[in-house]
């Protein structure tokens, strides 16, 4: 297709792990992205993967990319209430216009429970 | 080091009336963007600048938007007349460079509501 999906709910409880997924369109898109939006705020970057790589680990954070399936997945361990937001996949994928531009997903807003 | 600044964070307007939205990005980011969020959507690009030229417009909405970034530094987007569908949040961003694979660093964004 030709939209980013992400599914648009997950609710955990605090301390567990979170897994949010991703599949993306375009197989020559060299960066893919998490951005987390908390009420009101803009988009914060959470991490980023260069599409030659598998995993990328960054604290709490751990993403996985799998290039056969185009499917993205964040992983936050040890879940917090202060994760509580809506987090997007977006990827730099070339554009009609032969210039690469991020496209977004709809978000997935993670709700965790004390 | 200050992030990207944007204003107003609110505003609210009759349709048919003009309104303008101000971005200022971080120091030193040569590329800036304007995207539209819809609410419960992601973020879709309306118009990316590489210094003072427009290199990107193709999603920009040309009859009644209108955008500018004289300095290559500050940039404006206006709308003019708005209209119900406009409302939504107007959201900046800059990266240091212009290869559209640099990270992209987002402003508070501007909520708009059209009445």
């Amino acid at each position: 297709g030709e939209d980013v999906e992400q599914s648009l709910f997950l609710s955990v409880r605090e301390g567990d792990s979170s897994v949010i997924n991703c599949t993306y369109t375009d197989s020559s898109s060299t960066y893919l992205y998490w951005y987390k939006q908390e009420p009101g705020a803009g988009l914060q970057l959470l991490t980023y993967i260069f599409s030659n790589m598998d995993m990328k680990q960054d604290q709490r954070l751990t993403v996985l990319l799998n290039k056969k399936d185009k499917h993205l997945s964040l992983r936050i361990a040890d879940t917090q209430t202060g994760d509580s937001a809506i987090y997007f996949c977006a990827e730099n994928r070339i554009m009609d216009t032969g210039r690469r531009a991020l496209t977004f997903g709809s978000g997935t807003r993670l709700q965790v429970q004390p | 080091e200050a992030g990207v600044v944007q204003s107003p964070r609110y505003k609210i307007i009759e349709k048919k009336q003009p309104v303008a939205f101000w971005c200022n990005p971080i120091s030193g980011h040569n590329t800036l963007y304007w995207y539209l969020q819809n609410l419960g959507q992601g973020p879709e690009l309306l118009i990316r600048y590489e210094n003072e030229e427009a290199v990107d417009d193709s999603q920009l909405p040309k009859d009644r938007f209108s955008a500018e970034r004289l300095k290559g530094v500050d940039s404006t987007l206006k709308i003019q007349p708005a209209e119900l569908g406009d409302s939504a949040v107007y959201l900046c961003a800059s990266s240091p460079g212009g290869s559209g694979g640099e990270t992209q660093y987002f402003g508070p964004g501007t909520r708009l509501l059209v009445l």
